[in-house]
């Protein structure tokens, strides 16, 4: 299966900083990554797929970039709303299985 | 608009099958291009994929988890079942499914998830 590594996994910012998360994969998924956006009780929400398409009704301030086997979210001003866990998820390998990364916590500093 | 919800037993004791349904609307699974998947997410970790069927009735399944995973689908009530044999509490999660399409491949709708706790 392939691995994938976040990091940060905690992240304390403060309203208006600029934050980026980091995706690596084990090998190369060309451009097959998702990330999602998921508070407490509440299912994962895509932000970003195809490492850097915005999804639908998703805020600018989110954006994404990368290929092969590293890829970054970047939250340009971070909003009270973004405090969250962040998860990028592979979805190159065929057909199963597509793997999450360990989840990154965006905390208030 | 895509809805899903999971319903299902919120507490199974160990060593028996849990069955989930997944009930969604918005979209249909005779459609060409859909998928609907199971996933779940134990305590403090990651979403881990389960189980996929596609349009075509194809299968796929979590290499870890095949032998224990059936995922079966009723085209006519928009629903898709997973059924996971001898559960141990190690299998206390959240159990969500999510929609996915062969076009843009993610998981793009998700349900509400049920929380099952295996135990005794």
């Amino acid at each position: 299966d392939i691995q994938m590594t976040q990091s940060p996994l905690t992240l304390s910012a403060s309203v208006g900083d600029r934050v980026t998360i980091t995706c690596r994969a084990s090998e190369s998924i060309s451009g097959w990554l998702a990330w999602y956006q998921q508070k407490a009780g509440k299912a994962p929400k895509v932000l970003i797929y195809k490492a850097s398409t915005l999804e639908s009704g998703v805020p600018s301030r989110f954006s994404g970039s990368g290929s092969g086997t590293e890829f970054t979210l970047t939250i340009s001003s971070l909003q009270p709303d973004d405090f969250a866990t962040y998860y990028c998820l592979q979805y190159y390998s065929y057909p199963s299985p597509w793997t999450f990364g360990q989840g990154t916590k965006v905390e208030v500093k | 608009q895509v809805t899903l919800k999971e319903s299902g037993p919120a507490l199974v004791k160990p060593t028996q099958t849990l069955t989930l349904t997944c009930t969604f609307s918005g979209f249909s699974l005779s459609t060409t291009d859909m998928r609907v998947n199971w996933l779940r997410q134990s305590p403090g970790k990651a979403p881990e994929w389960l189980a996929r069927i596609d349009w075509d009735d194809e299968k796929f399944y979590s290499t870890s988890l095949k032998t224990r995973l059936t995922i079966s689908k009723d085209t006519s009530k928009n629903q898709v079942v997973l059924t996971m044999t001898n559960m141990d509490p190690v299998d206390t999660a959240t159990y969500y499914c999510a929609r996915s399409m062969v076009t843009t491949l993610h998981f793009d709708y998700w349900g509400q998830g049920i929380l099952v706790t295996v135990s005794s």
